[in-house]
């Protein structure tokens, strides 16, 4: 079956601080690979994705490239602020048609907390 | 801007009762998911719906069913709570051509 492994939390930081989030998959097909953060008592939002293999997605100074080789997705900031605290979530869905319907496997969650 | 709405952002039950969790998007997706989530578990899908009264099993689909009646509302109905469905509950929504998934904001549920 599909699952997503993050490393686990949380993670306490720094302001200014490199961060590195580790992701791992394992998939049947070809899937695409999304990073999904959650602020504090809200839903989750995409933060970027990537669909193929050496895509990088990127936004808000994340980034993430998709790593075919390793199966890997690892989020990445070069300096992190307060206000990226949050719950950062690896997830994959399939890109074959048929009956997946774009579920989403996510990993468990990686709690952030950036200090000033 | 995508909106999914979720009405109720706290709920308290007793073991039980029945429960009626309302979702609601703006953008005619036809795909519809209903997760839950747990520390340590991530978000793991309850059912999803693909059409308007089609729905499918999702990975922990036991204890729980749903109905869409209508494109825009997907709802999640626990016919009985039981205490180990204390739980955040997150609906999403998505376009079939597209890959990303819309969450609404959960809906935080306490069964005593």
């Amino acid at each position: 079956g599909n699952s997503v492994t993050q490393m686990e939390g949380p993670v306490t930081l720094s302001e200014e601080a490199f961060l590195t989030i580790n992701c791992t998959y394992t998939a049947t097909g070809y899937p695409s690979l999304f990073w999904y953060v959650q602020y504090p008592g809200e839903g989750l939002q995409l933060l970027l994705k990537a669909t193929k293999a050496d895509d990088k997605g990127s936004n808000k100074g994340f980034e993430a490239t998709y790593r075919k080789e390793t199966t890997s997705f690892h989020l990445e900031k070069g300096s992190v602020q307060v206000s990226d605290s949050a719950v950062y979530f690896c997830a994959l869905t399939l890109n074959a048609g048929g009956t997946s319907y774009g579920k989403l496997t996510f990993g468990q969650g990686t709690i952030l907390t950036v200090h000033p | 801007d995508v909106k999914v709405t979720q009405s109720l952002r706290y709920l308290v039950k007793r073991t039980g009762e029945k429960v009626f969790l309302e979702c609601v998007q703006d953008m005619d997706h036809e795909n519809m998911f209903w997760y839950r989530q747990d520390p340590g578990l991530g978000l793991r899908l309850i059912y999803f719906s693909y059409d308007v009264k089609m729905k499918e099993k999702g990975d922990i689909p036991e204890g729980y069913s749903v109905s869409r009646e209508k494109k825009e509302r997907f709802s999640l109905i626990l016919e009985s709570a039981s205490t180990n469905q204390t739980s955040m509950y997150l609906c999403a929504s998505k376009d079939s051509r597209a890959g990303t998934q819309y969450f609404g904001p959960g809906t935080r549920l306490l069964v005593l």
